[in-house]
């Protein structure tokens, strides 16, 4: 299985903040790497499809990028429905498989 | 408007086998254009895919519990299903159905999750 490791597993950041989370494979999945948002309660929402493409609805401030085993979600203008945890997950291989989850937080 | 629905019995004790359905609505399990899939969540943990079904009935499972699940679709009314016997209390998680685009890969559209625990 490919393994995904974020970095950090959580961060604090105000209302304003442009924020960064990386997701790193353990062998290339090329473009096939993906984002989602979770809020407390509710079910992953996709926010970035083949790591760069926005997903319909998905506010500009939110933007992937990265190829092969390094990639990187980055926040800018944090706004108060950001904060929630994110994960990344990968469909180059099955079974797909998902980062443990990065959980943003207010400071 | 796509919507995805699980249902099934909250509750299984251990060494039973679990059951749940997904009602989809918004567009027809009965499309080469996706997959639908099942993710599991147990509390405070990550998410971990078990598999997908495509409207043929063809499968792609996670072979760590490949041993233990199935899955069915039933394009006559719009629905799939997961089977997963033998459960232990590891199994606990909510349990989501999930539309699979095929095109981009990605997990586009997810139901709102129903948690199963497993305890006698």
């Amino acid at each position: 299985d490919i393994l995904l490791t974020q970095s950090p597993s959580s961060l604090s950041a105000s209302v304003g903040d442009r924020v960064t989370i990386t997701c790193r494979t353990s062998q290339s999945v090329d473009k096939y790497l993906y984002w989602y948002q979770q809020k407390v309660g509710q079910a992953p929402k996709l926010l970035i499809y083949v790591a760069s493409s926005l997903h319909s609805g998905v506010s500009s401030r939110f933007r992937g990028s990265g190829y092969g085993t390094d990639f990187t979600l980055t926040i800018s203008n944090l706004q108060p429905e950001d904060f929630a945890t994110y994960f990344c997950q990968q469909s180059f291989n099955s079974p797909r498989t998902f980062g443990q989850g990065t959980k943003v937080d207010l400071k | 408007q796509v919507h995805l629905q699980e249902s099934g019995p909250g509750l299984v004790k251990p060494s039973e086998t679990l059951s749940l359905t997904c009602t989809v609505s918004g567009v027809s399990v009965n499309s080469a254009a996706y997959y639908w899939s099942w993710i599991r969540q147990p509390p405070g943990k990550g998410l971990e895919w078990i598999g997908h079904i495509f409207y043929d009935g063809r499968t792609k499972l996670n072979p760590s519990l490949e041993s233990r699940v199935s899955f069915s679709v039933d394009t006559s009314i719009n629905q799939f299903s997961l089977t997963l016997r033998s459960v232990t209390a590891a199994d606990t998680a909510v349990y989501y159905c999930v539309r699979d685009e095929d095109g981009l890969a990605a997990f586009d559209y997810w139901g709102q999750g129903a948690l199963v625990t497993v305890s006698s």
